[in-house]
């Protein structure tokens, strides 16, 4: 059974800093891995998704990234904003349509 | 397009009530999925369509959980009875056959006294 662990759980950050959002998962048979991002009272936006045979890919100031043998996917987020404030959560996918989710890490970004 | 769309946005009822929560997904979609989201556990599948076809309910927590799709623009999620521990955002998500990328709505904070 996949299990995805997202550390930290909360991160505070000035604006300007680049930053490093880790994910990690249990089954190295993942299909895609998935980076959402979801604000206060709201649903979720996807962000990234790396298929299995990718190592990553990059959306404006977003960088993620996937090494499926050991386990772990990173966000890198460039030059980071107030805007960018929100929880980011990743999620595997199975070979099936099935989404594993992580809990997720709340970062602010401080002005 | 307008994007899934959720209803109620919020609802407060009592133990033992019927709740029933509402979903439209994007249209040409034919992928559905109904999430939930508590602090404890995260983000959790509860059940699957395609094509309006239930394809895996095993997420669904008990027999007092139950979901249709009666055609491609409209699935419903109902609970009955209600009890406190079903207090949750309830997330609806679509997407086509030929992406992985999924689309949710805003959900329905559920709170049940």
């Amino acid at each position: 059974k996949q299990e995805v662990t997202q550390i930290p759980a909360a991160l505070s950050v000035p604006e300007g800093e680049n930053l490093v959002l880790n994910c990690s998962f249990t089954d190295s048979a993942i299909y895609n891995l998935q980076w959402f991002r979801q604000d206060p009272g709201k649903g979720l936006t996807s962000l990234l998704l790396i298929q299995s045979s990718q190592r990553e890919q990059t959306s404006g100031r977003l960088n993620a990234s996937l090494d499926k043998s050991s386990g772990r996917s990173t966000l890198y987020i460039a030059a980071s904003q107030p805007g960018d404030s929100a929880t980011y959560l990743c999620a595997g996918g199975g070979s099936n349509y099935k989404l594993t989710f992580g809990k997720g890490t709340l970062l602010t970004v401080n002005p | 397009d307008a994007g899934v769309i959720q209803s109620p946005r919020h609802e407060v009822t009592e133990m033992g009530q019927e709740v029933t929560l509402r979903c439209k997904p994007i249209s040409g979609h034919n992928s559905l999925f109904w999430y939930r989201q508590t602090m404890m556990r995260g983000l959790e599948l509860l059940i699957y369509f395609n094509n309006n076809v239930p394809i895996d309910d095993s997420g669904m927590p008990e027999d007092r959980f139950s979901a249709k799709m009666p055609n491609a623009s409209f699935s419903t999620l109902k609970i009955q009875p209600s009890e406190p521990r079903d207090s949750a955002v309830y997330f609806c998500a679509s997407k086509t056959g030929g992406s992985e990328t999924q689309y949710f709505g805003p959900g329905t904070r559920l709170l049940v006294l």
